[in-house]
């Protein structure tokens, strides 16, 4: 069974903390995926990697950085936690659609839900 | 950005009822893809449609695509009220390089047993 696992379902930090989320996949997939979900916004991606060392930003990547050591590991860091980011976020992977460069089927992770007092 | 809307908002709908939402998006795609949460709970993909189908059946779901009107529809036929979730869709835009999956706001359904 396909598994996207995240290290942590709930946190709870203070102002100004740095913060990892980690998110490991066992499906040898290439693009891996973080997104911020919030009530009326929807989900909104921060950050995507398409190979190890590479990444890309997506439309709020301010205040957040990620790092891919190894090709199943996508870990987002919030350098210096703000309350506005608190947030459900989600880590997601893929393999690229057959024959195209864009995306297939994505395979989400539980969640981690951050409160940022 | 937002590409994908879906509409309407919040459905509340009898167990056994069927149960219909729509997506709109605004720029070309080579995929729309349907998904859904149950609470507090990751994404779980439903279907896949290419730009060149028009019309695709899972089980008891059914989505159409109309790329001339940028929009989508899921039916799902007969709702149980396990089939509560929102419900959200995703276009993979056209382009080289296009790895992202733009979603939606969702729609929030209630099937009430």
């Amino acid at each position: 069974d396909v598994k996207v696992t995240q290290s942590s379902r709930y946190l709870v930090k203070r102002t100004g903390e740095k913060v990892f989320l980690e998110c490991v996949q066992d499906m040898d997939h290439e693009n891996m995926f973080w997104y911020r979900q919030d009530p009326g916004l929807g989900l909104r991606l921060i950050y995507f990697s398409y190979d190890v060392k590479m990444k890309e930003k997506g439309d709020i990547p301010e205040g957040y950085s990620v790092s891919r050591e190894k090709k199943e590991r996508f870990s987002l860091i919030l350098e210096s936690a703000s309350t506005n980011q608190t947030s459900m976020y989600l880590c997601a992977s893929t393999y690229p659609a057959p024959g195209q460069l864009n995306t297939g089927e994505l395979f989400f992770g539980e969640g981690s839900r951050l409160t940022v007092l | 950005s937002q590409q994908g809307e879906e509409d309407p908002q919040a459905l509340s709908i009898q167990e056994g009822e069927n149960a219909t939402m729509n997506c709109s998006y605004k720029t070309s795609i080579n995929n729309l893809q349907w998904y859904r949460q149950n609470s507090g709970r990751g994404l779980v993909h439903l279907i896949l449609i290419r730009s060149n189908e028009r019309e695709k059946h899972s089980g008891r779901l059914r989505v159409t695509l109309d790329t001339s009107k940028k929009s989508s529809s899921l039916l799902i036929t007969a709702s149980r009220a396990a089939d509560t979730a929102s419900y959200f869709c995703a276009t993979s835009p056209t382009g080289a390089g296009s790895y992202q999956l733009t979603f939606g706001k969702g729609t929030k359904l209630s099937v009430i047993p």
